[in-house]
């Protein structure tokens, strides 16, 4: 079955700081990979994916994210924190083989102090 | 930029009522998605659907949820005869013209059941 795990329920950084939010997966085939945010009542927001090619990706807001088959591990990353970052992450896989529902993470609320 | 829509924003019913969750998903898209989200648990897809017709479901998805796209631009969710534990935040999404696309999210509705 495909899952995601994402570890750390919160993350605290101080602006400038580099942040970075973990994620790991499990499914039986290759996987695509995406990072969402969630700022306070509004939907999920697309950051970054990966599909195939490059392990590291580069998204929304000066995010990236760096894809380990060896160790599953999809963390999401960025070099200098802003306080506007402070939000809810959600990671999620898509099992090539096994149709289009995401798959999500339980979310890592993102902490960033000023 | 186009952005997918949802209405209502907060939807309060009595338990054993019907209600209808309805989307306008991005207009060039062409797979439709209905995700849940109960208040401190994970996102889970509940249903997805091309060309007029379910292409993937969840367990979740029973005998009491149905979707359609009446129109060109609105996709609904119904759900009969509502549960307490229906109650959730519910996001519709959408993608483009390949289901391994990122998909794009409502704000959703919060569903309240009392």
């Amino acid at each position: 079955a495909q899952s995601v795990a994402q570890p750390e329920d919160q993350v605290n950084v101080a602006e400038g700081n580099p942040l970075t939010v973990k994620c790991t997966y499990s499914v039986s085939g290759n996987p695509y990979l995406f990072w969402y945010v969630q700022y306070p009542n509004r939907g999920l927001q697309f950051l970054l994916k990966y599909i195939t090619g490059d392990n590291l990706v580069k998204g929304s807001y000066g995010f990236e994210a760096e894809f380990n088959k060896s160790q599953t591990s999809f963390h999401l990353k960025k070099p200098s924190a802003l306080v506007s970052d402070s939000a809810l992450y959600f990671c999620a896989v898509r099992d090539r083989t096994a149709g289009t529902a995401l798959i999500f993470g339980k979310g890592t609320t993102l902490s960033v102090s000023s | 930029e186009p952005e997918v829509t949802q209405t209502p924003s907060h939807q309060v019913t009595q338990m054993g009522q019907e209600v209808i969750l309805r989307c306008v998903p991005i207009s060039n898209h062409l797979y439709f998605y209905w995700y849940r989200q109960i208040l401190g648990q994970k996102v889970e897809f509940l249903v997805s659907f091309y060309n007029n017709e379910i292409s993937e479901k969840s367990e979740i998805f029973d005998d009491q949820f149905s979707v359609e796209r009446p129109d060109g631009s609105n996709f609904t969710l119904k759900i009969r005869s509502t549960k307490l534990e229906d109650s959730a935040m519910y996001f519709c999404a959408s993608s483009a013209d390949s289901p391994y696309n990122e998909q794009f999210f409502g704000p959703g509705t919060r569903l309240t059941v009392l």
